[in-house]
């Protein structure tokens, strides 16, 4: 059974330019979670997704970040004209459900440069 | 507004000795809190959690501690190893969508 699957693992990107990261949950998972950690600094909370729903963005910047997981397909985090200040790691969790006593098991992350 | 504070940024111990490494909050909402283990390069994978209703769970060589009035846990490996070598995030998980909230992590070294 294979883990979360994220890519692209290493993404550089100038500024200006849109940065496309894919995750694809475990098998049977439908809820993702996409957290993003800023270099010396803790995992943050970004967005709360199920199949076809935003359930919560709370954590995304208003500008520029958008993210979905359609009913195919990987859930994909778009970032439209990156700034230096995106340059971070972006994990994606998945679990089976929202309940809490779930574990959230993460990808290895994508590592997004911003020249 | 840091509501997770992971405030010694690394731990350095020798291997068979007992590591600590600690947590605290300042959400009195938090009521089920989980240690994350990350190596570079890596995700973060589930190490051991504890609900409020415990006050202590133990797993293998980990045991976390809660202390809900003063709002702080604990995390005790022992004996602790090389391949424990890693960053360890305290995280508790809010509201009604499960989200975590980590902390900045502690960089554990475990010397041979």
């Amino acid at each position: 059974n294979a883990g979360v699957m994220q890519n692209p693992r290493h993404l550089v990107r100038r500024r200006g330019q849109e940065a496309r990261l894919r995750c694809s949950p475990m098998k049977g998972h439908s809820h993702v979670y996409w957290y993003r950690q800023l270099p010396e600094e803790g995992l943050k909370f970004m967005v709360y997704l199920q199949k076809e729903n935003i359930i919560d963005e709370s954590g995304m910047p208003k500008e520029r970040f958008s993210a979905e997981f359609p009913k195919e397909g990987p859930s994909i985090l778009r970032i439209q004209q990156v700034v230096r200040g995106d340059s971070a790691a972006y994990f994606c969790a998945s679990s089976p459900s929202r309940d809490r006593y779930n574990e959230q098991f993460f990808g290895p992350g994508t590592r997004l440069t911003v020249l | 507004d840091q509501q997770v504070k992971q405030n010694s940024p690394s731990l350095s111990v020798q291997e068979g000795r007992i590591s600590i490494l600690n947590c605290d909050y300042t959400n009195s909402m938090f009521d089920y809190f989980l240690w994350y283990k990350k190596y570079p390069a890596e995700g973060p994978t589930f190490l051991i959690s504890i609900s409020s209703i415990k006050d202590k769970n133990e797993d293998g060589r980990f045991t976390v501690f809660l202390n809900k009035s003063a709002k702080h846990l604990s995390l005790h490996i022992v004996p602790s190893q090389p391949g424990d070598s890693a960053v360890y995030f305290c995280a508790p998980v809010t509201g009604a969508n499960s989200k975590l909230t980590f902390g900045k992590g502690i960089t554990l070294s475990v010397r041979p």
